[in-house]
């Protein structure tokens, strides 16, 4: 299964709302996480199974979406939150989507 | 606090051979598949690996299938990547990451480690 993440960078000024969008070449139903990497660090699992977030994620990071089409939302953009964002399935084996960079505007 | 350490990384030459390793620990071993998942420099990340957590059940992606084992010592809580014939597009950071199941291939990933830098090149 590909996953096609858009944009492939977002400019976005602090305080702003960010949506970043993950869409899979068939359903993998809801079976979809997004995951955070910052420079030089691991990546973090911020939501599962589309709109689930992960112990700790602040409530501003939202999900949504299901079969093919799904939303990263972060509905006030705080300064540690500039980075690249991962979509992965889990419906057919693992794949990852090529990621959104987003950075200040 | 779960936690991931990875060892082993180095460079290597190419059609050479390397063992990472993962200790782990802030969880129970048993309970949940342990992955290794790898990101070549300033690109995405690429799914390699999984064990399950009884250790008998191991799964690979097709570009390692063949020259990468997976294993796991539940009395050391560690798990290991034995990698052979290794290529210069095997040349990645590689995280050992914690998936959300006991078994099977359909993970998410709730905890990483900080990664292993493995380097193939002549």
């Amino acid at each position: 299964i590909v996953l096609t993440q858009s944009p492939a960078t977002l400019s976005v000024s602090p305080g702003e709302r960010a949506t970043l969008s993950c869409r899979a070449s068939q359903s993998v139903n809801s079976y979809l996480a997004w995951y955070q990497q910052r420079p030089g660090q691991a990546p973090r699992l911020l939501i599962y199974d589309a709109s689930k977030r992960a112990t700790g994620v602040p409530a501003r990071f939202s999900g949504s979406g299901s079969g093919t089409d799904f939303t990263l939302t972060i509905s006030s953009l705080e300064p540690e939150d500039f980075a690249v964002y991962y979509c992965q399935q889990r419906s057919n084996w693992v794949t990852f989507g090529g990621g959104t960079k987003v950075d200040i505007k | 606090e779960v936690q991931l350490l990875e060892s082993g990384g180095s460079l290597v030459q190419p059609g050479g051979s390397l063992r990472l390793s993962c200790v782990v620990s802030g969880f129970t071993f048993s309970s949940f598949a342990m992955n290794w998942v790898r990101q070549a420099p300033g690109k995405g990340l690429e799914w390699v690996s999984v064990i399950s957590g009884s250790g008998n059940n191991a799964y690979y992606s097709d570009s390692v299938n063949g020259r990468f084992t997976i294993s796991s010592d539940k009395f050391k809580n560690t798990v290991y990547l034995q990698m052979n014939s290794l290529t210069v597009e095997d040349t990645a950071i590689y995280y050992c990451a914690k998936g959300t199941w006991g078994a099977g291939v359909s993970q998410h990933f709730d905890h990483w480690g900080q990664g292993t830098l493995v380097t193939v090149s002549s």
